[in-house]
């Protein structure tokens, strides 16, 4: 398996509270794509990181990646109730590949 | 903005039947995907294809098939439906100049 975890996770958190999700793989990437499942809808691309990165930000996003640990973090600061998705990390099945392997995802609630 | 559309949106068959699931860009991507989610579970990539008339095993192919009749549409079909096939089934696509991958809505399939 590409992933160090099979199953789902879940977080539940309070609204303005910050959260971080991290994934780990097994094998070589050049990019971490996260990707936001919305209950009943496809998964869609929030934030992407490139191995020449450490450290991207998008609005209250924020993602890292570590290749020498091979791990990525993605971060929400100040959580809000329509932050409440599914989110997955995905790397490149090999070097410049078009396949992606995707982790078996968090699955984040965020209360009021 | 990347259109991915998906039909049915769900299906309920009997097992040993045949079920057919369909996908149509509009965005002039070569390459299509196929992948199914349990719950609780990530995507798990099916087929894919990179041109039209061609097609490719991804990491579960067993029991489907794949047809990419034009560079538009990408079809999903179960000859013989199983129990173990109820899941729900994403179509995506994605094209030089993006990293990436657009999914449809998903189509539920229940096999009884």
């Amino acid at each position: 398996s590409q992933w160090g975890e099979e199953n789902l996770q879940a977080l539940s958190i309070q609204e303005g509270e910050d959260v971080t999700m991290n994934c780990s793989y097994k094998t070589y990437t050049t990019v971490v794509h996260w990707y936001r499942q919305d209950s009943g809808r496809g998964p869609a691309l929030i934030i992407l990181i490139r191995s020449n990165e450490r450290e991207k930000r998008s609005g209250r996003l924020r993602a890292t990646l570590d290749t020498s640990s091979q791990s990525s973090s993605l971060s929400i600061t100040a959580a809000q109730c329509e932050d409440t998705a599914v989110y997955f990390c995905a790397t490149e099945a090999s070097s410049g590949s078009w396949q992606l392997i995707f982790g078996s995802g968090t699955q984040l609630t965020v209360m009021p | 903005e990347a259109a991915v559309t998906q039909s049915p949106r769900s299906k309920v068959a009997v097992t040993g039947g045949k079920v057919t699931l369909s996908c149509h860009q509009t965005n002039n991507h070569d390459y299509m995907y196929w992948y199914r989610q349990d719950t609780g579970h990530g995507l798990r990539l099916i087929h894919y294809s990179y041109v039209a008339d061609s097609t490719e095993k991804g990491d579960i192919p067993d029991g489907y098939k794949a047809s990419r009749p034009s560079q538009e549409n990408f079809s999903l079909i179960l000859e013989l439906a199983s129990l173990s096939q109820t899941a729900v089934y994403f179509c995506a696509s994605t094209g030089e100049g993006y990293a990436e991958q657009f999914f449809g809505p998903g189509t539920r399939l229940t096999v009884l």
